[in-house]
């Protein structure tokens, strides 16, 4: 059981550059989230999936795109990258009415040159 | 603005002591609190939580106290060990539409010395 796995780990972009961060999981959960890390300013929600199909924006969720085409992917797309988009990314995922049981991948370090 | 706030951005103990990491909240929405754990490379883990309706929660080590008339709550780990050194975050969620979405504090990095 993998439980949430990201990819890649690291990844080092150039100003306007495109990309996309990947994120699966083998539990069957129907929510997906993804989440930036930043010094000083704690986890910020960028987007959410309540399912396959549906998707939301989170707090930050400008500069980023995302799709949920199956219940076990939940990718992130940045369109044209910005230094300001350096950061931690998280993608969780939880089983619906558990608010406790969110799952967390090890995340992925992006740099913007 | 910070929703949840976590004003001590580390703290530092010694091996068998208490530590208390503490955080507030201004959202008188919010109806569930969870206290995660992370070390470095690697992403949050779930430590514990308290539902509003509470005043207190234990497991194990790990205590969770809520004061909703202060928007306050604080996570008490007795006693403190090395492995516990982390950065914790405390977060919230409120029911209704937003589909249990949470949101986190800036995060306090504890120290336990041996």
């Amino acid at each position: 059981n993998a439980g949430v796995t990201q990819t890649p780990k690291f990844q080092v972009l150039k100003t306007g550059q495109s990309m996309t961060l990947q994120c699966a999981q083998d539990m069957n959960h129907e929510y997906m989230s993804w989440y930036r890390q930043d010094p000083g300013m704690g986890l910020r929600l960028i987007h959410y999936s309540v399912g396959a199909g549906i998707t939301d924006q989170g707090e930050v969720p400008n500069g980023y795109n995302v799709s949920r085409s199956t219940t076990e992917d939940f990718p992130l797309r940045l369109l044209s990258a910005a230094p300001s988009q350096t950061s931690v990314y998280f993608c969780a995922s939880r089983p619906p009415g558990q608010v406790r049981g969110y799952t967390f991948g090890s995340g992925t370090r992006l740099t913007v040159v | 603005d910070q929703q949840v706030k976590q004003n001590s951005p580390s703290l530092s103990v010694q091996e068998g002591r208490i530590s208390i990491l503490n955080c507030d909240y201004t959202n008188s929405m919010f109806d569930y609190f969870l206290w995660y754990k992370k070390y470095p490379a690697e992403g949050p883990t779930f430590l514990i939580s308290i539902s509003s309706i509470k005043d207190k929660n234990e497991d194990g080590r790990f205590t969770v106290f809520l004061n909703k008339s202060a928007k306050h709550l604080s996570l008490h780990i007795v006693p403190s060990q090395p492995g516990d050194s982390a950065v914790y975050f405390c977060a919230a969620s409120h029911g209704g539409t937003s589909y249990g979405k949470l949101t986190f504090g800036q995060g306090t990095i504890l120290t336990v010395h041996p």
